[in-house]
């Protein structure tokens, strides 16, 4: 797709959930980005994945955020027992970006996940 | 840590004149700063970016100017237009804790403009 897509688009889940969001970015993108953004606020950084390598995920709001991408192209952040202060809209951007150089990075639409 | 304020949470202009948004940061020195548009429902969307050594930069109706010794972008939408609503963001490229050559984006909070008819 011309595009990052991100799926679902909207998610609800109840206390206690697990919940899989799944980012698609652009083709042959090599840095891919995972953001929070609660309601009023800017992004937030939660990971960063270099093709398959996760290099940074001192964002990550506790042990119950996990983010994968296995095969360098595709990723799932995985948020176990949802809690309701994860409400929020998870943004995935992705950039063609090699080392030391800072690019443009390419944002979905989100997901926005509300926790009842 | 970094800390990024954008002076306004709303702003309100005419339709047609310049729209100015500020955007100050401390604790931080970057080697980039970047503007950014979002719409409601909507992912961020790249406008500018303005590296450490350029006082401004020009694309279209858009006016980028840093101050790193003010430690302060100005961001300058001219001959506004009702479409140019939207929530603008600064955002710091600041380096990866990891140490690898990639580089995160610290954001602010953003401001509403909106350009009445």
């Amino acid at each position: 797709g011309a595009g990052v897509s991100q799926s679902p688009r909207y998610k609800v889940a109840k206390r206690g959930q697990d919940v899989a969001l799944r980012c698609d970015p652009i083709s042959g993108h090599v840095s891919l980005f995972w953001y929070q953004q609660a309601l009023g606020q800017g992004p937030e950084f939660l990971t960063y994945f270099q093709n398959e390598a996760q290099l940074d995920k001192s964002g990550l709001p506790s042990d119950r955020f996990f983010a994968e991408r296995p095969e360098g192209s595709v990723s799932t952040l995985k948020i176990q027992r949802t809690q309701q202060e994860d409400s929020a809209v998870y943004l995935c951007a992705s950039s063609f970006q090699t080392s030391g150089v800072a690019d443009t990075q390419y944002f979905g639409p989100g997901t926005r996940l509300t926790v009842l | 840590s970094q800390k990024i304020e954008q002076n306004s949470e709303a702003l309100n202009i005419q339709e047609g004149k310049t729209a100015t948004l500020t955007c100050n940061y401390t604790n931080y020195s970057p080697a980039y700063l970047q503007w950014y548009r979002q719409d409601p429902g909507r992912g961020p969307v790249f406008l500018l970016l303005i590296r450490e050594n350029e006082k401004e930069k020009r694309k279209e109706r858009l006016k980028v100017t840093f101050d790193t010794t003010l430690k302060q972008s100005l961001f300058h939408i001219t001959a506004s237009q009702p479409a140019d609503s939207a929530t603008y963001l600064c955002a710091l490229d600041a380096p990866l804790l990891s140490g690898a050559g990639s580089y995160q984006l610290t954001f602010g909070k953003g401001t509403k403009l909106s350009v009445i008819p």
